[in-house]
């Protein structure tokens, strides 16, 4: 089946500094994908929407600013979480639509800050 | 916003049947239902989706209710590597792809 993947699968990162994370699908292309991110023990939480081509679409309460999302191709979309602080420290996922009204999640980054 | 309700937590027996119910009463007549399952610390899993029939794959069955405001996923034999948070989702066929997660069922299967 259709997979999707993410890098690094985990990171750690000095408060104030920025971090990259990618999320690939790997043998399909996808015109839109989503991040989401999830606190211990809790669900997970829709942050946007990457749009290849066009600017993305924040959820409500998402600072635009400061979680940076750049669709670059068809098969490419990164999160950049810019002066990044203790409690942004989370598990980030991305998840792309495949063919058949399902959707594809990346296997997540687990993100510290310290 | 998550539309759907499911218990915390549902134990089951190793090699027995889990049945996981979930309440979608709001759902709209384009709306499908999704099932999700994710293992501690890793991405979300796909299980299965349907409309209104119920429908079967090879890791679980969808029994959609004729008023389709519950449906219940079956694990047919439970095993331990199927102990997982389950998430029910509805989603609109056409409005986009976005998934909105409630809160889920954290299944512990038992030796």
């Amino acid at each position: 089946g259709a997979v999707v993947s993410q890098h690094p699968s985990r990171v750690i990162c000095k408060s104030g500094t920025s971090v990259k994370i990618e999320c690939r699908s790997l043998d399909f292309q996808a015109t839109t994908m989503f991040w989401y991110r999830q606190f211990p023990k809790k669900s997970l939480m829709l942050m946007a929407t990457s749009n290849e081509g066009s600017k993305a679409t924040y959820e409500q309460g998402v600072e635009k600013d400061k979680f940076l999302i750049n669709h670059a191709s068809l098969t490419l979309s990164t999160l950049t979480v810019t002066s990044a602080h203790p409690e942004d420290s989370s598990f980030y996922i991305c998840s792309a639509p495949g063919p058949n009204r399902e959707q594809y999640f990346g296997p997540g980054t687990r993100l510290t800050v310290t | 916003d998550a539309k759907t309700t499911q218990p915390p937590s549902m134990d089951c027996a190793e090699g027995r049947a889990a049945n996981l119910p979930c309440n979608h009463s709001t759902i709209s007549g384009n709306e499908y239902v999704y099932w999700y399952r994710q293992i501690h610390s890793q991405g979300p899993q796909y299980i299965i989706h349907g409309l209104k029939n119920n429908e079967t794959n090879e890791m679980a069955s969808l029994i959609i209710t004729e008023d389709r405001k519950s449906s219940t996923l079956i694990l047919p034999h439970a095993t331990l590597r199927d102990t997982a948070v389950y998430y029910c989702i509805v989603r609109p066929v056409y409005t986009g792809n976005q998934f909105y997660f409630g809160t889920g069922t954290s299944l512990t299967v038992i030796p």
